[in-house]
């Protein structure tokens, strides 16, 4: 069963404090995502990865970097967290070309006072 | 600017059929994707089109026409579970998804 898992179903931290948001698939995939969800809004791309210490900037990179130093494993980093950034946050994978399904994992609830 | 439209909130009722419609405009299309999510859960995939016509899995279809930038998510003999939101998404020219807000689906008994 193709699983990705998140490091923290709900999170909460306060403004100005540095956050990592873990993400890890056990597909052997190459391309990871990172999106945030926001009512009323779709999904936005945060950033991406096709492949080991390799990253793209995906919409809204703003306020946001990534690391990817194993292929299992994607890392959001918010270096300063601020409130605009509370959010789900949505982590996926998928192989090969884009046109494969992406799976996701079961997102993270992030709340910054 | 690149831009997909669906109902934000639709009602049906269990047994009966629903048709969730999608509409985009983006720089160059090379598919588009139905997801369904259900509250608090992640995104799972339900179907991919990317010639025109219509696609069939079980309970459910989708509909793709690509000149009129138009795609429905057909869902039969509706049950409770279907209660859920469908997501739909465009894989533009660059191979980015653009996504759709989201459909919310209620289903009443």
């Amino acid at each position: 069963d193709v699983k990705v898992t998140q490091s923290s179903r709900y999170l909460v931290k306060r403004t100005g404090e540095k956050v990592f948001l873990e993400c890890v698939q056990d597909m052997d995939h190459e391309n990871m995502f990172w999106y945030r969800q926001d009512p009323g809004l779709g999904l936005r791309l945060i950033y991406f990865s096709y492949d080991v210490k390799m990253k793209e900037k995906g919409d809204i990179p703003e306020g946001y970097s990534v690391s990817r130093e194993k292929k299992e494993r994607f890392s959001l980093i918010l270096e300063s967290a601020s409130t605009n950034q509370t959010s789900m946050y949505l982590c996926a994978s998928n192989t090969g070309q884009s046109y494969n399904e992406q799976f996701f994992g079961p997102g993270t609830r992030l709340t910054v006072l | 600017g690149q831009n997909i439209d669906q109902p934000t909130e639709m009602t049906a009722t269990e047994g009966a059929i629903v048709q969730i419609n999608c509409t985009y405009q983006t720089s160059g299309f090379n598919g588009l994707f139905w997801y369904q999510q259900h509250a608090g859960e992640a995104p799972t995939f339900l179907s991919y089109n990317v010639l025109d016509g219509l696609e069939e899995k079980g309970r459910f279809s989708s509909f793709l026409s690509r000149s009129k930038g138009y795609s429905y998510l057909l869902l039969k003999e509706l049950q409770m579970k279907d209660s859920a939101s469908y997501l739909c998404a465009v894989l533009d020219s660059n191979y980015q998804l653009i996504w759709g807000a989201g459909t919310k689906l209620i289903i009443k008994p």
